[in-house]
């Protein structure tokens, strides 16, 4: 049963850089779609991207929305993905989750997600 | 890329049906057949219940099914039951490997 795990900083400064992990127990993310997804207070979830291995190399997709802020990557010896978001404001201030994708040809959705992780942005 | 649209929220008695509209575009909803919808409740991981508008994962309950007309998915909770209250999100994928999600309903079981 895969599971995952979403550990970082609760509390970022604005302009700073906001950095999570997420712990993937149960697979390896060598052959993983990993994506991550967030949701302000009391708005719905926004989708900031993917991140898998493609010929032993990273290949991220990322919202465009947020392309120039956002980096994700893979560990593959910890067996983690993660998130780096620059620049952060107050409008950055959401729950962070981390969800396997299931991308194929016939098939695309989000399972399973970790249970989240709140980021406040504040001085 | 806008969110898709749903209410923001829907309340039923025990054993009836709500259903949930999830409106976005052509380009997205309209062309693709990848609408999933996702029940959340607070504190709890968000749990995966219709994928490819209408198909089931194992385990989730047959009172929950999903559908698409046009631009609009629909997820209809039939014979609904208390532990049903709690936050559904619908996603569609929006072509280029792109993904966007709605703007959440809450469900009360009245």
């Amino acid at each position: 049963q895969v599971q995952l795990q979403e550990s970082g900083p609760g509390l970022v400064k604005p302009s700073e850089t906001l950095s999570l992990s997420c712990s993937v127990s149960g697979d390896s993310v060598s052959h993983y779609f990993g994506s991550w997804i967030r949701q302000p207070p009391g708005k719905g979830l926004e989708w900031l991207g993917f991140i898998h291995y493609f010929v032993d190399s990273e290949r991220p997709t990322y919202n465009p929305s947020l392309k120039s802020r956002i980096t994700m990557s893979l560990d593959k010896s910890k067996n983690q993905m993660s998130l780096r978001l620059s620049s952060v404001t107050a409008e950055d201030t959401a729950f962070y989750y981390c969800a396997r994708l299931r991308d194929a040809n016939n098939m695309k959705y989000f399972d399973p997600w970790g249970q989240g992780t709140l980021v406040t942005v504040s001085s | 890329q806008s969110a898709l649209t749903q209410p923001r929220s829907v309340s039923g008695s025990p054993g009836q049906s709500v259903t949930i509209s999830c409106t976005g575009t052509y380009s997205d909803v309209g062309i693709y057949n990848f609408v999933s919808w996702y029940q959340h409740h607070p504190g709890r991981a968000p749990k995966l219940i219709i994928y490819d508008v209408t198909q089931r994962p194992s385990g989730v309950p047959d009172r929950f099914s999903g559908s698409k007309s046009g631009n609009t998915a629909s997820l209809t909770i039939s014979g609904l039951q208390a532990e049903d209250e709690a936050d559904y999100s619908c996603c569609s994928y929006a072509g280029s490997s792109t993904y966007v999600f709605g703007t959440g309903t809450k469900v009360t079981v009245l």
